[in-house]
């Protein structure tokens, strides 16, 4: 099993809708999670971090943690053709340094 | 935010030769640094990680002999790939971490070898 998983999609939704991207995680004591974006031919940049669970929100990004169930997701609301982009999911495990990413969700956004 | 640069974004070089990147952060003290390997359409991958003043740990399967990670202070680490071939074309990013938080990406390298 896999530290992080995410779905590789192709995700695609229509411009101004609600695209949810998932994360799962195995280790239960994992303490820190973060969402990246990577654009093609770039490296990947802090979109999110979150650190219990419940709902953060930033701008048009919410990021919603489950610590019982392991699962963090992203959600972007408004989706702009701009937010096409791979999505990274990573976790910070108990012990600290140990840092998981997933192999991420590819997201098109269709204008 | 954390500001971390790599140097050079590009580089061509010729089969045999050895090529240096340098990633630094600049607004920060990293306590370990990350490098990563990218090939087009893959996942990242860690080549290994590397805390100021010690050896760097490779992930399994990476030649540290052929990938030489130097990580002389808390704001710079390199990479060496020694007698680059023509299959370690890639893109390589580094990243930086403060304490057991956020790791903060380089913009990347991108090396071609002939």
């Amino acid at each position: 099993q896999k530290e992080v998983e995410q779905n590789s999609g192709p995700l695609s939704v229509p411009e101004g809708a609600i695209a949810s991207l998932n994360c799962t995680y195995s280790d239960r004591g994992s303490q820190s999670f973060f969402w990246y974006r990577q654009y093609s031919g770039k490296s990947p940049e802090l979109i999110m971090s979150i650190y219990s669970n419940g709902d953060k929100e930033d701008g048009r990004f919410t990021a919603q943690l489950n610590k019982a169930s392991q699962y963090v997701s992203l959600l972007i609301r408004d989706s702009q053709p701009s937010d096409s982009a791979t999505y990274l999911c990573a976790v910070n495990t108990n012990t600290g340094n140990q840092f998981y990413f997933g192999t991420g969700t590819s997201l098109t956004v269709i204008p | 935010g954390a500001v971390v640069s790599q140097h050079p974004s590009w580089v061509i070089c010729k089969s045999g030769t050895s090529v240096k990147i340098e990633c630094r952060s600049l607004d920060f003290q990293a306590t370990t640094m990350f490098w990563y390997r990218q090939f087009p359409k893959q996942s990242l991958m860690l080549m290994a990680t590397s805390n100021e003043g010690s050896k760097a740990t490779y992930e399994q399967g990476v030649e540290k002999d052929k990938f030489l990670i130097n990580h002389a202070s808390l704001t710079l680490s390199t990479l060496t790939v020694t007698s680059a071939h023509p299959e370690d074309s890639s893109f390589y990013i580094c990243s930086a971490r403060v304490g057991g938080g956020t790791q903060y990406f380089g913009p990347g390298t991108r090396l071609t070898v002939l």
